[in-house]
């Protein structure tokens, strides 16, 4: 079945500990995005990937950073979470960006204590 | 800037009744693709529908149509006889095509209750 798998699905943790939200897609996808949503704001992009070692900065970027050694995985890190990125995280992959739809994975409820 | 609006934050209908929720999109390009999404209470996002810029044909699928018109910049959409499975906040979104920067903006959603 294809589809995009984070983890985990829930966390809460304190600030400045370290944490890793990993996202997979299992479609060959070459563009993956992570996304937050907040309540009144929408969606709002952090970071996207266009291939392989290739990432840029979103709308938000801030306190996140990314990785994309594999075409399939797409881990979003969060060196020193602060309260203010309590949020609902989405990662997103597609076959190309912009033109084609974006496949969600289930998404990631993060609360910073 | 490329924008989505979606007025409309939060629509109320009783089930069978018909709900149009509108998008109105600015963008400078020529070449554009406009997105809707589903995001049921469950929370997952659920891709619906996309329209590039040259197609203006409206598209009706079961219940679900879609109105794109360029002139009014929108794109809306329209649940006939709503059922209760339809409550979920639903989003509307642009991409440029354009410029080598083929961002995605989503509208800040319209949540969509529908009552038995």
């Amino acid at each position: 079945e294809a589809q995009v798998t984070q983890n985990p699905r829930y966390l809460i943790t304190v600030t400045g500990k370290k944490l890793t939200v990993t996202c997979s897609q299992n479609m060959n996808h070459e563009y993956m995005s992570w996304y937050r949503q907040d309540p009144g704001l929408g969606l709002r992009q952090i970071y996207y990937s266009m291939n392989v070692e290739v990432t840029d900065k979103g709308d938000v970027p801030e306190g996140y950073k990314v990785s994309r050694k594999e075409k399939r995985n797409f881990p979003l890190i969060l060196e020193s979470p602060s309260p203010n990125q309590t949020s609902l995280y989405f990662c997103a992959s597609s076959f190309d960006r912009g033109a084609s739809p974006l496949h969600f994975g289930n998404g990631t409820r993060l609360t910073v204590t | 800037a490329q924008k989505v609006t979606q007025a409309q934050t939060e629509i109320s209908v009783v089930e069978k009744e018909d709900v149009t929720l509108d998008c109105v999109y600015e963008t400078r390009d020529t070449t554009y693709y406009l997105f809707w999404y589903k995001q049921p209470p469950s929370g997952e996002l659920v891709f619906l529908i996309r329209r590039n810029s040259f197609d203006e044909q409206n598209e009706i699928s079961g219940r679900y149509s879609w109105n794109f018109q360029k002139s009014t910049s929108s794109f809306n959409f329209t649940i006939t006889a709503s059922q209760v499975v339809d409550s979920a906040v639903y989003f509307c979104a642009l991409s440029e095509a354009e410029g080598g920067s083929e961002k995605l903006v989503f509208g800040k959603g319209t949540k969509l209750t529908v009552n038995p």
